[in-house]
């Protein structure tokens, strides 16, 4: 099974500020199609999750360009470029090259010093 | 505007069954995978299970192997997670997701497991 880890578990920071977090997969998530599925979620206290980032890079629709997404093979990083009041919450990866079954990291907490 | 709305959560002791749903509109639901993933109080996400298009395949965490079931209606547009035998352990905010990646997910519906 593909395990996802994610770092750090709390991340403080000062409103405009960056801010960055790691994930990392047990195997690659590269794809025998050549694609990288990997995905970031945003979850805000007491909401659903709504996905930020697509395939390692891509935002979805109505998400700022403050945040943005890298990475390959089993390293992957979120950075949102200058943190507002609404960033807060938990951060989780997740892998869905190895479907049917989808893993998710452990989450990161983003909360404002 | 896509829409997935769960109901079906509550209440129940530890061995019982329960039957979640989710409603899906404002998307093409026959032509995407479905799935539910579930979150313990103040937990992270876990997946809980996925179904093809047309229901031909199914998956599951090991977890719920065998006590669980994912289906499908594709005429009524709607979701399911049959859930038997549940354990204390099954407590939780089940969400229902669409799309491979998850594009988008429903408010949820809480199950809490009593022993």
């Amino acid at each position: 099974d593909v395990v996802m880890t994610q770092s750090p578990l709390s991340l403080p920071v000062t409103l405009g500020q960056p801010a960055s977090i790691s994930c990392r997969s047990s195997q690659s998530l590269v794809h025998s199609d050549g694609n990288t599925y990997l995905n970031w979620f945003h979850q805000r206290p007491g909401q659903s999750p709504r996905r930020l980032i697509y395939q390692v890079s891509n935002r979805d629709s109505g998400v700022p360009d403050r945040f943005s997404g890298s990475g390959s093979g089993t390293d992957f990083t979120l950075k949102i470029s200058r943190v507002e009041a609404e960033d807060v919450g938990v951060y989780y990866c997740m892998q869905a090259t190895h479907w049917p079954a989808l893993t998710f990291g452990g989450g990161t907490k983003v909360e404002i010093k | 505007e896509v829409q997935l709305v769960e109901s079906g959560g509550g209440l129940v002791q530890a061995g019982e069954s329960l039957r979640l749903s989710c409603a899906a509109s404002g998307f093409t639901f026959s032509k995407h995978w479905m799935s539910w993933v579930r979150q313990a109080p103040g937990k992270g996400l876990e997946w809980v299970a996925n179904i093809k298009e047309d229901g031909s395949a199914k998956s599951y965490v090991d977890s719920v192997e065998g006590r669980f079931t994912i289906s499908r209606d594709n005429a009524k547009t709607s979701l399911y997670l049959q859930m038997n035998s549940l354990r204390a352990e099954d407590t939780a905010v089940y969400y229902c997701a669409a799309y491979r990646n998850l594009g988008c997910w429903g408010r949820g519906t809480l199950v809490t497991v009593f022993s």
